[in-house]
């Protein structure tokens, strides 16, 4: 069955880096976009960056852009999304998720179940 | 970009329905047909209920159905039950590889 388990989460300082990993399974990775949302504590869903099932096309929300950079391993069946310059606004949980449809812009049919990231100041 | 609009609550007895409205733009809701709505207990990873406006995936009750006018979606849960309640987001593609989620809709099952 498809699995996705994120892990790396933290409490980190603000303005400082951290990089979390969503492991697949059950499914051909490379077939498939991928995506990480996120969510504040208490608060909804926004997605935050996506990526191709090949790797080589990125996209990002205006909130991250240029401080999140999204990869993939194809090999290791594994997405990342490396955070920099982190704020306290980005603490969250990060899901990552399967997209599906329109190259994958239509909807997420699978999620991990999260990785909490707690910016401190 | 800027969230969809939904209402904060919704509320139902056993049995009854509930709508909920996710309200967007013609520039994500009303330009696509790629509306989906995810259910979300706490402490939990959202769940897919509806995918491209109105269709269910395999194992989802069919007391969950899905349409849009416009720029308004909507969400209808028919025969309400216990294990219902929950958070519901809608989302839409918003071009360019851009997405954007609801404000999210808290279901309770009076």
């Amino acid at each position: 069955q498809v699995r996705l388990v994120e892990s790396g989460g933290g409490v980190v300082q603000s303005g400082r880096s951290l990089r979390v990993s969503c492991a697949a399974s059950g499914f051909t990775f490379s077939s498939y976009a991928m995506r990480w949302v996120r969510q504040a504590p208490g608060k909804g869903l926004e997605w935050v960056a996506a990526i191709s099932s090949d790797g080589n096309n990125e996209y990002y929300a205006d909130s991250v852009k240029g401080r999140f950079s999204i990869s993939r391993d194809n090999s290791k069946t594994t997405l990342f999304l490396q955070m920099n310059s982190l704020r306290a606004e980005d603490t969250a949980v990060y899901y990552c998720a399967r997209g599906r449809g329109a190259g994958g812009n239509s909807y997420f049919d699978y999620w991990g179940q999260g990785t909490l990231v707690t910016v401190s100041s | 970009q800027s969230a969809l609009t939904q209402p904060p609550s919704a509320s139902g007895s056993p049995g009854q329905s509930v709508t909920i409205s996710c309200t967007g733009t013609s520039s994500d809701v009303g330009g696509y047909n790629y509306v989906s709505w995810y259910q979300q207990h706490p402490g939990k990873a959202p769940k897919l209920m509806i995918y491209e406006v109105s269709k269910r995936p395999s194992g989802v009750p069919d007391r969950f159905s899905g349409s849009k006018s416009g720029n308004t979606a909507s969400l209808t849960v028919s025969g309400l039950q216990a294990e219902d309640e929950a958070d519901y987001y809608c989302s839409s593609y918003a071009g360019s590889n851009n997405f954007v989620f609801g404000t999210g809709t808290k279901v309770t099952v009076l």
